[in-house]
């Protein structure tokens, strides 16, 4: 199985300030037509899950442009430019090559 | 405006079977692939399986530890997604989200419905 893991577990940020989270697979992600399925999803307090970013940059409709994503291979990245208070969650990658696996998740809270 | 709402979760007892029902709305269900994918209190997500639409074939593929015990079903005349779920272990307590699945993801998620295995 694929293992995703990110990083950090927590992330203290303050408001206006920019933020980074890392996510690793243990394999590549690139698929045999080319694509790299890796998916960023952020799950407000009390909310379901909302998909961010699909196949590494392409930002879902209505996502702010705050929002962006990165990355290639093994190594990927989601950096919120100015994190507002509406960011607080736990936000988590997610690969679509090789069946579908999560990673541990990633909680933005305010400092 | 895609709207997805499961339904059928509540207290079982270990051993004991349930099934999932999702009512989509706002697509052509026929045309999409869908998936289960549930998360226990205060853990992460974790994928349960999928079905394929079935001009592609129907299939259903599950996640490797939950495989024989689950089971994915639609009926596109209900535009309706189900999940069987059998022999449940406590482990199987979790919120149960119905999703579509696009480019290698879940685009659209439901509500989700509570499933509490407890004796």
């Amino acid at each position: 199985d694929v293992v995703m893991t990110q990083s950090p577990l927590s992330l203290p940020v303050t408001l206006g300030q920019p933020a980074s989270i890392s996510c690793k697979s243990s394999q590549s992600l690139v698929y045999s037509d080319g694509n790299t399925y890796l998916s960023w999803f952020q799950q407000r307090p009390g909310q379901s899950p909302r998909r961010l970013i699909y196949k590494v940059s392409n930002r879902e409709s209505g996502v702010p442009d705050r929002f962006s994503g990165s990355g290639s291979g093994t190594d990927f990245t989601l950096k919120i430019s100015r994190v507002e208070a509406e960011d607080v969650g736990v936000y988590y990658c997610m690969q679509g090559t090789h069946w579908l696996t999560f990673g541990g998740g990633t909680k933005v809270e305010i400092k | 405006e895609v709207q997805l709402v499961e339904s059928g979760g509540g207290l079982v007892k270990p051993g004991g079977s349930l099934r999932l029902s999702c009512a989509a709305s706002g697509f052509t269900f026929s045309n999409a692939w869908m998936s289960w994918v549930r998360q226990a209190p205060g853990r992460g997500l974790e994928w349960v399986g999928r079905i394929q639409r079935k001009t592609d074939g129907g299939t259903t593929d599950y996640a490797a530890p939950l495989k024989g015990r689950f089971s994915i079903s639609r009926d596109d005349s209900k535009n309706t997604l189900y999940l069987q779920m059998n022999s449940l272990k406590t482990e199987d307590t979790a919120v149960y989200y119905c999703t579509t699945e696009r480019d290698g993801g879940f685009d659209s998620w439901g509500q989700g419905t509570l499933v509490t295995v407890s004796s």
